[in-house]
């Protein structure tokens, strides 16, 4: 797992809290995603970047702010989370914008108490 | 919105058995992949497969698609017990003049050993 890691593995925080999810990739891709995996549910993508640009934002809720510094790093800002946001979140990254093999980090999992 | 669907949601065999495992989707598409999770972790690619190709082999997978009926099947020939995991068909789903991966709610496979 060093192609794609993510930082922390686990979180939990309070409705009122801001955190933030990290997302590296020694790749050397050009895209990056985030997703969400809730249970029973089919993994929904959030957000894409590609070169650095936001391709894609999948109607996400304001309360998750997505970053993308550079074409290795991406960032998941939270705040005001809800319980229903408790989720694993994963990364991913490919050469290029989809559709292609995606690389998965391990994810993280949050729980919003 | 969902583009792919496995079936069947769960499937508990023997080791040795093979696994047979489909994805059904809805719109045209340019390619479909087949991904595998190990619980709680991250993704990870298995195989590609062309709208023009009808079949394709890795291993011990082996991959078939028809266009004509929407499907995919991924068949896992002499199963081991590290094949358990939960298996996801991806597909390329036109939204807004570029193709977005939408993926399936998976099958979770138990391999006894």
């Amino acid at each position: 797992e060093t192609g794609v890691t993510q930082t922390p593995r686990h979180l939990v925080m309070g409705m009122t809290n801001k955190k933030s999810l990290k997302c590296e990739q020694h790749l050397g891709h050009n895209a990056m995603y985030w997703y969400k995996q809730s249970a029973k549910k089919p993994l929904e993508l959030m957000f894409v970047y590609s070169l650095e640009e936001r391709v894609e934002n999948n109607s996400v809720p304001s309360r998750f702010s997505p970053e993308c510094p550079n074409s290795s790093h991406l960032f998941l800002h939270l705040h005001t989370l809800q319980p229903e946001d408790s989720a694993l979140y994963l990364c991913a990254s490919s050469q290029d914008f989809f559709p292609g093999e995606q690389y998965f980090g391990p994810g993280t999992r949050l729980t919003v108490t | 919105s969902q583009q792919g669907e496995e079936d069947p949601q769960a499937l508990s065999i023997q080791e040795g058995e093979n696994a047979t495992m489909n994805c059904s989707y809805k719109t045209s598409i340019n390619n479909l992949q087949w991904y595998r999770q190990n619980s709680g972790r991250g993704l990870v690619h298995l195989i590609l497969i062309r709208s023009n190709e009808r079949e394709k082999h890795s291993g011990r997978l082996r991959v078939t698609l028809d266009t004509s009926k929407k499907s995919s099947s991924l068949l896992i020939t002499a199963s081991r017990a590290a094949d358990t995991a939960s298996y996801f068909c991806a597909t390329d789903e036109a939204s807004g003049g570029s193709y977005i991966p939408t993926f399936g709610r998976g099958t979770s496979l138990i391999v006894h050993p």
